[in-house]
Order: structure tokens, then sequence, then C-alpha cells
């Protein structure tokens, strides 16, 4: 069983169109995330939540907004693509916030926006 | 802010032969975990080894140890008996104890081994 799934894995869309990316995770864990890698591969946290707390990376535009209908869900929703924002984005899972946990990771959407 | 630093885009290595992977950190906490991270080609981002920050013992995973030299803020990734399914981009990962902390990544080494 996949312990932590992404759909999409991959996602085409045009500039300007709204999309969202569903995350779901049977690991029974109380915090996930959203991580964005860019064409560099370069890997940053967009969003951590754990009991309906949510944590924003100060650099995520507002166009970006996840949703949690229930603890094993995250869902990232994003609003008038832009080109900038074609990415792999990962989500990720883990016990709790402490940073002990070992985050498990989806295999990831690949959006491309033209 | 916390900084990850890998200052090897890539590396090779021959199978069977042993590789090291450099990562260093800047940060002003005293407490915290550091990471390997493995992602092959299928993206899948996989986690080697695990560090803690006030164990003085290096961490080891099979044929996966660290290096740990806490003074000096580097984090080294060893790699013994290198087989061709250890390609793969590799990410060293820093997180803070405290303080709403997020994983902060490096900009990762792609290996290669070769046959």
């Amino acid at each position: 069983d996949t312990a932590v799934s992404q759909t999409p894995k991959y996602l085409v869309t045009q500039m300007g169109n709204d999309k969202s990316i569903k995350c779901e995770q049977n690991l029974g864990h109380d915090t996930m995330y959203w991580y964005k890698q860019d064409s560099k591969k370069f890997l940053k946290i967009m969003f951590s939540y754990n009991n309906k707390e949510l944590i924003i990376n100060e650099t995520v535009p507002n166009r970006f907004s996840p949703k949690s209908p229930d603890k094993a869900h995250l869902n990232l929703h994003i609003n008038s693509l832009e080109l900038g924002d074609s990415a792999v984005y990962f989500c990720a899972s883990s016990q709790g916030r402490l940073a002990g946990y070992e985050q498990y990771f989806g295999p990831g959407t690949r959006l491309t926006v033209t | 802010a916390q900084t990850v630093t890998q200052s090897q885009p890539e590396m090779s290595v021959q199978e069977a032969e042993t590789v090291t992977l450099s990562c260093t950190y800047d940060t002003s906490e005293s407490d915290y975990y550091l990471f390997w991270y493995k992602q092959p080609p299928s993206r899948q981002m996989i986690l080697v080894i695990r560090q803690e920050a006030y164990k003085q013992q290096n961490a080891t995973e099979n044929r996966f140890s660290v290096n740990f030299q806490k003074a000096a803020k580097s984090f080294s990734l060893k790699i013994s008996d290198s087989q061709l399914g250890d390609a793969a981009m590799y990410f060293c990962a820093y997180r803070g104890r405290y303080n709403n902390n997020d994983m902060r990544f490096g900009a990762g080494t792609r290996l290669t081994v070769k046959p």
C-alpha cells in the first residue's frame, strides 16, 4: 500500500487556469506538508499543517492555498496559474511536528504551465 | 535563517567503491536534526539517514554513514561499497528542534555510479 499518494502525477495546463493537486496519507500521521521542487531541483517548504494549524512559508503567493478536509488529506489549490509555477510539487507527512520525525514523501506531481 | 550548502553538484563513483558527499550548514541554534534524503529517477524522496545534533556518535545505516562535525557545522555522507541502485540525487537537510521549524534542504548532489 502506498503511504503517501498524490494525484495527478502529471498536470499540464494553461496560464490563468485554476488547478488542484490531491494528497492522501494512510500512515495515521498528524502533520502534512507541501514542498515545491523547481527546475534546478531545489526543494522548498510551502506549507505545513498540523491539527488545523497552518504554517505558511512567507514566500508562497496567496494564489496557493492548502485545504484539509480531514487529517489524512491535504490538497493544494492553485489559482491563476503562472509560468513560474511549473515545478514538481511534493506532499509529505510525519507523525507530528517534532523535528526528529521522519517525513514520508509522495511521488510528486509534475506541473507544467504553458 | 538556516542555510544548507552542498558544494558538489555532481559526483561519480565506481561500483563497489566508497564516495563521500559534503554538506555544511549555518545555524545559530544548538539543537537540531540533520538528514540525508535520496531522490532516484523515480522522483520518490527517501530518507537515508538522520543525525541528532546533541548525539556525538555518528549515525550509520548499513552502507551509509555520516561524519558529523558540530563545531565545523559539517555533515557529510559516506556511501561504502557503492551499488548501481545508489545512483540518485542526494539532498542534505536541516531542521531545528523548536520554533515552528521547517525542513531546509541543500541544492542536492547528483551521484553517478559507474559499473
